[in-house]
């Protein structure tokens, strides 16, 4: 399976712990996004990178909330000091944007996380 | 603030019948509406998307309405199969100046197709 994978797929952390997870993309794209949800609600974009650069974060991602893309390939999201409104599915997507206007964003099965 | 309004929250369908579900958005700026559709346990995959220079995009037995003046966008499912039940999002963005990275999602429409 050459898709966008996501480690781990499901957590669960008791309150003020850190958490932290992995997204793959897929190998060729230059891009990677990180969105969250909600039972009941869409995505909501959190951030992306373009290769290693993270080019805008969303004001729904607070200080307590750390991304990084090191060499422009896999991606991690830190969580520190978890609180149970971070209780959410995460969704990491990934794309290949070159020459086209528009690049269809391919999303993995998502990292559900817990906070007690 | 809510910038892509999706309707209904839930919808039943037999097997063969055409459900409709309905999005409107708010920013006029946006210039690109993918459609997603959601397993439980999966990530949302991309099944049709339109840029407001057509009216109509079709593939396959999904179909995309775009209304430009209503700022409203529906996907219709002919021939609707069991296999269809899932949660449909629509989402917008701003291709044009390179922003289409950020989707904006509506809340979703759980699908059931009754065999």
């Amino acid at each position: 399976d050459t898709g966008v994978s996501q480690d781990p797929r499901h957590k669960i952390t008791k309150r003020g712990q850190n958490v932290t997870f992995r997204c793959d993309p897929i190998s060729e794209h230059n891009r990677l996004y990180w969105y969250r949800q909600t039972l009941g609600q869409g995505p909501e974009f959190l951030t992306y990178f373009q290769n290693e650069a993270q080019l805008e974060k969303s004001r729904l991602l607070s200080d307590r909330f750390s991304a990084e893309r090191p060499k422009g390939s896999f991606s991690t999201l830190e969580i520190q000091r978890t609180e149970q409104g971070d209780s959410a599915m995460y969704l990491c997507a990934s794309s290949f944007y070159g020459t086209r206007l528009t690049d269809t964003q391919y999303f993995g099965p998502g990292t559900r996380l817990t906070v007690l | 603030q809510q910038q892509v309004k999706q309707s209904p929250q839930s919808l039943i369908v037999q097997k063969g019948g055409i459900p409709i579900i309905n999005c409107a958005y708010e920013n006029t700026a946006f210039d690109y509406f993918p459609w997603y559709q959601q397993f439980p346990g999966k990530g949302p995959a991309l099944l049709i998307a339109i840029r407001p220079d057509v009216s109509e995009k079709k593939e396959g037995r999904f179909t995309i309405s775009f209304n430009k003046s209503a700022k409203q966008f529906s996907l219709h499912i002919m021939d609707s199969q069991p296999g269809d039940s899932a949660t449909y999002f629509c989402a917008a963005s701003m291709a044009s100046g390179g922003s289409n990275y950020k989707l904006t999602f509506g809340k979703g429409t759980l699908l059931t197709v009754n065999p």
